[in-house]
């Protein structure tokens, strides 16, 4: 099975300012869904972003953006202009093209300073 | 607001009773997958059905079981209930095209006293 995995439990960020949280997950698989999620104190599962393996392009939604490299099998996803309604879990998610199985990391804990 | 409809929002319930979940999914999606989430921890993933049909066990326990029904909603029947499988149960679904994420429902908020 693939495995998801977010080395960062934790991270912090100051308001306005850009921070990047990390995903690497394996697969022997060539083609693939990448998504990311967010889960507010509201503890409601937000779709953030999401990113096709066979496309190049980073995708791209706002202040969300992600990088893919799909070599080191790494989807990191940027914040830009953080803001106080950023704070949140953030749980990157791999999907396999053939299957409808997803896999999802443990999850890294956004805090977001004044 | 996803158009997974999850039902109810809370329940309390004492230990060794049994409790259902209810979830019907979005429009059109004929997979529904159920997780588990306890307290400052990742999403567990329990089971998903297609089309009403099992498709993949995650790591569900014998007392729980679930199905989907014709008119694609689904239910998740927990027994014996223990003091820990208070928890927030998602019902997610998703349609067959793979590039389709997962919608989640608001979650059931289960509190087992």
């Amino acid at each position: 099975a693939q495995t998801v995995t977010q080395s960062q439990p934790e991270m912090s960020v100051q308001e306005a300012e850009t921070v990047t949280l990390s995903c690497t997950y394996d697969t022997s698989e060539s083609d693939y869904y990448l998504f990311w999620y967010k889960q507010p104190p509201s503890r409601q599962m937000i779709l953030v972003i999401r990113q096709e393996a066979y496309k190049q392009q980073n995708a791209t939604e706002n202040r969300f953006s992600v990088n893919f490299q799909k070599a080191a099998k790494s989807f990191s996803l940027k914040i830009s202009d953080s803001q106080l309604g950023d704070a949140a879990m953030y749980f990157c998610a791999y999907r396999s093209r053939t299957g409808n199985q997803f896999y999802f990391g443990t999850g890294t804990s956004l805090t977001v300073i004044p | 607001d996803s158009g997974v409809t999850q039902t109810p929002k809370h329940l309390i319930t004492a230990t060794g009773q049994r409790v259902t979940l209810r979830c019907s999914p979005r429009s059109g999606d004929l997979s529904v997958y159920w997780y588990q989430q306890s307290l400052d921890q990742g999403l567990q993933f329990l089971i998903q059905y297609y089309n009403g049909e099992e498709r993949a066990k995650g790591n569900i326990l014998e007392r729980f079981s679930a199905q989907q029904f014709p008119d694609l909603h689904s239910e998740l029947n927990l027994s014996s209930l223990e003091l820990g499988d208070s928890a927030l149960y998602f019902c997610a679904s998703s349609d067959r095209d793979s590039y389709s994420p997962l919608h989640f429902g608001n979650g059931t908020r289960l509190t087992v006293t």
